[in-house]
């Protein structure tokens, strides 16, 4: 079983449908995130967790909504997107929110929104 | 000038050859560094830290260049599972929070049999 475990791998949504990606760690960390990686753009942070927590919203739309039900599970709520929110959602988790401990991501979801 | 800049490259490379990648950074303050290895259609994982005095793991040697601002992986006798693209990540000002992390768009490294 890996470390951090994302579901789905492939989604395909309608702009106006409503859909949620679920993250669930498996390491025991106190920290978990949301990153997006558009073609051609470098890794952009979301959301930060820290011990279920909300530590940082990196003026994401209100499109996207995660929830934190405890800090094993991360669920990245989405609804009414745009085409230009297709790309890949990586979850990633550490022990902690500082720089020098290791993130472990995802598989990450792939999401196209048609 | 953008915070980490990479070249995208490809690096396109023969079995055993010598490969270095740099990366450079804008703010001087900056204080931790690493390099991340992301495979196609996969995830991103650590490969290592950067450390001011350099470290080296088997193949792989990360070295920092303050005075110049980048950083920079070395890797020797490269394998064909090296083959993979290759991420700088900068924390600007060494807040205590990985929310300061600045990615690099990653250098592409095909290594050819």
């Amino acid at each position: 079983e890996t470390g951090v475990t994302q579901t789905p791998r492939h989604l395909v949504m309608g702009m106006t449908n409503k859909k949620s990606l679920k993250c669930e760690q498996h390491l025991g960390h106190n920290a978990m995130y949301w990153y997006k990686q558009s073609a051609k753009k470098p890794l952009e942070l979301m959301f930060v967790y820290s011990l279920e927590e909300r530590v940082e919203n990196n003026s994401v739309p209100s499109r996207f909504s995660p929830e934190c039900p405890n800090s094993s599970h991360l669920f990245l709520h989405l609804h009414t997107l745009q085409p230009e929110d297709s790309a890949l959602y990586l979850c990633a988790s550490s022990q902690e929110t500082h720089p020098s401990t290791e993130a472990f991501f995802g598989q990450g979801t792939r999401l196209t929104v048609v | 000038r953008k915070e980490v800049e990479q070249d995208p490259g490809p690096f396109n490379v023969p079995e055993g050859a010598t490969v270095a990648f740099n990366c450079t950074y804008s703010n001087s303050a900056s204080q931790s560094f690493f390099w991340y290895r992301q495979d196609c259609r996969k995830e991103p994982k650590l490969l290592m830290s950067v450390y001011s005095s350099g470290n080296e793991d088997g193949r792989f040697t990360a070295q920092l260049n303050r005075a110049s601002q980048y950083i920079s992986l070395l890797i020797r006798d490269s394998k064909l599972s090296d083959s993979a693209t290759y991420l700088c990540v900068v924390n600007p000002d060494n807040a205590g929070n990985n929310r300061k992390l600045i990615w690099g768009l990653g250098t592409s490294l095909a290594v050819n049999p």
